[in-house]
This record gives structure tokens, sequence and C-alpha cells, in this order.
């Protein structure tokens, strides 16, 4: 089974500072790991993909994400914070091997990021 | 540009009706999913398809069907609304040979009432 975790509904940061958003997942197999980013009354927007190789993965946007094997944690991560980087972060899992659900998603319960001027 | 489209983007219906979203893709992907976002849950899986004329359930498929005629559109069909499917519904479609990412719709906010 897969599963993700978002541990915090709600993250608040200063403009300029750094932010984390942090995930946690589980597959039986190797991950492909995904952040989206939701507007208000959009749709979800692709921010970046661990599939394989380099740990560190950079997106759009000024946002990053270090996969951890070890501590199966994929925390999306941006140095300087943005008023407009509020909005609704989804991290979300895929086991490489599994066919089922027609590679669907399994998506964490999402973290709402509000950066205050 | 290629892109996927949702209709209506909002709607309100009562208990008991039938109801159809509509879901169209110009990336000619093969692989089509039905999500629902609640509050507290994120997105869910509804319905998937690896291509025409195949569709599958996925995690919360009661009261939900699809079809699928052609690579482009995945309708969803809820054969009788009741209150708790009031919510937003997402399409998304995805190119399994490349591995890329899925691709999401705009999203429908169906009201049951």
């Amino acid at each position: 089974a897969q599963s993700v975790a978002q541990p915090e509904d709600q993250v608040n940061v200063a403009e300029g500072n750094p932010l984390t958003v942090k995930c946690t997942y589980s597959v039986s197999g190797n991950p492909y790991l995904f952040w989206y980013v939701q507007y208000p009354n959009r749709g979800l927007q692709f921010l970046l993909k661990y599939i394989t190789g380099d740990n560190l993965v950079k997106g759009s946007y000024g946002f990053e994400a270090e996969f951890n094997k070890s501590q199966t944690s994929f925390h999306l991560k941006k140095p300087s914070a943005l008023v407009s980087d509020s909005a609704l972060y989804f991290c979300a899992v895929r086991d490489m091997k599994d066919s089922n659900s027609g590679y669907a998603l399994n998506f964490g319960k999402g973290t709402s990021l509000l950066v205050t001027p | 540009d290629a892109e996927i489209t949702q209709s209506p983007r909002h709607k309100i219906t009562e208990t008991g009706r039938q109801v159809t979203l509509a879901c169209h893709q110009t990336w000619n992907h093969n692989n089509m999913f039905w999500y629902r976002q609640d509050l507290g849950h994120g997105l869910r899986l509804i319905h998937y398809s690896y291509g025409v004329q195949d569709t599958n359930k996925g995690e919360v498929s009661d009261g939900y069907s699809v079809s699928r005629s052609n690579t482009e559109d995945l309708p969803l069909t809820l054969e009788s609304a009741a209150s708790s499917q009031t919510s937003v519904y997402f399409c998304a479609s995805y190119r399994l040979a490349d591995l890329r990412e899925q691709y999401f719709g705009p999203g429908t906010r169906l009201t049951v009432t």
C-alpha cells in the first residue's frame, strides 16, 4: 500500500524567511514523489518531482525538495518565502512498479502555507 | 497549446438527480483520472482509465461511473446525487511512456442540496 503524510495542516512564515513543508511517504517499492500547489479556486499545478538521481530536486518558482530514503521524506523548501507563495501544497507518491490504479497518485491531505508580509 | 478542461466549473443539483461532469484533454494521454477533493482528505481517486473502452474503480467509486469512448474525454456521472458527494472534482491525465507528471483540470465545484 502507498501513503503520504503531511503532518502540518498549516505552516506560517514571514516573508523573506526560509520555508519548509514536510512530507513523509510509505511505499513497498521505490517511490516517484511529487509536489503540487493549489491556489484558491484553481486546479493543481505541478511544482517538482523526484524520479531517480540527485536527491535534491529543483522546481518551479524557486522551490526545491530533498529526497531522503532513510527517513522516507520529501520535504519542500524555499530559501526566501514570498507572500505570493501562500497556497495549499500537496505531496503525492506513486510506487515505481505499481501498475494498479492506472498509475494514479496517492496524495497527502495538504498543507496550507501562509506567508505574512 | 494542449490542455485539460472541465465543465461545468460550478454545479448545484438536488439529491437524487443524475449529474455528468465533463473532462476533455488535448494531450493525447492514454491515462485519465477523476479525483475528489475534500477538506481533511486531500485528493482521493474515484475512477481511472488506461485508454479507450477501459474504465476502473478507484478508492471512492461508489455512486460514480465513467465511460471512455475516445482518447480525449472521460465524463464522470453521478447516478443519483447524494449530499455526501458535495465536493470539488478534478480530472487529470498522464502519459506513462515518459514518466511525466499528471496534468490537472481546473476543477468542478459540485453542491448537492
